[in-house]
């Protein structure tokens, strides 16, 4: 069974990096696709961007200055690194497969000083 | 980027009524590459309908999609208790891809 599990820090000051993993688990990882997506509180939700195995990756514009999206494929895990935050990146935070089938439980991440 | 913009807001009615929410993009989906996504509190978003017509696994057949181009519909035939929800659309086909801003079907 396809499981996609993410951790990382849910309490950040300002200014500093948001790192989040996610590892795959059940899913062959050739061929794989991740993305992130965020979804603030009381908001809809907004995606970050995706990579795949080999780690090509695609984000929103919205937040490529401040993005990066990694692969680890001997722990088949993707991470996510978001830096600089502030208040308005405080929202839950999703991985999911290329097909958005599989989703991470999602994870807190709230930026308060 | 493409913008999607859902209606209504808000539906309220009855189990066993049927819903049909609206998702409307500002420029034409790219292959109608348009899915539909179920989302309750505290959990990660489930997904409904793909490619625009395409039921994922193991979704009922209660949920049907329907559109191309611009204009795309999601309809619950005969809601069920546990259908009452925020839903939302997105399109991917294009990047970067783009959420609707949600439904809300609520109990009347």
């Amino acid at each position: 069974q396809v499981q996609l599990q993410q951790w990382g820090a849910g309490l950040l000051k300002p200014s500093e990096t948001l790192s989040l993993t996610c590892a795959v688990y059940g899913e062959s990882f050739s061929n794989y696709f991740c993305s992130w997506i965020r979804q603030p509180p009381g908001k809809g939700l907004e995606w970050i961007g995706e990579i795949n195995h080999s780690g090509s990756t695609n984000y929103n514009p919205s937040l490529k200055s401040r993005v990066t999206l990694s692969v680890d494929t001997s722990k088949n895990q993707f991470s996510l690194k978001l830096s600089s935050v502030t208040a308005a990146d405080t929202a839950v935070y999703y991985c999911a497969d290329g097909d958005y089938v599989y989703w991470g439980q999602g994870t807190l991440v709230t930026v308060s000083s | 980027e493409i913008v999607l913009t859902q209606s209504p807001g808000t539906l309220s009615l009855s189990p066993g009524e049927r819903a049909t929410l609206s998702c409307r993009a500002s420029q034409s989906v790219s292959s109608n590459y348009l899915a539909w996504y179920q989302h309750k509190p505290g959990q990660a978003p489930r997904l409904l309908i793909y490619g625009a017509s395409n039921r994922a696994t193991g979704i009922p057949d209660r949920f049907s999609g329907s559109g191309s181009g611009t204009d795309f519909t999601l309809t619950i035939s005969r809601l069920e208790p546990e259908d009452f929800a925020v839903y939302y659309c997105q399109q991917y086909g294009s990047s970067p891809q783009t959420f609707g801003q949600g439904t809300k079907v609520e109990i009347k």
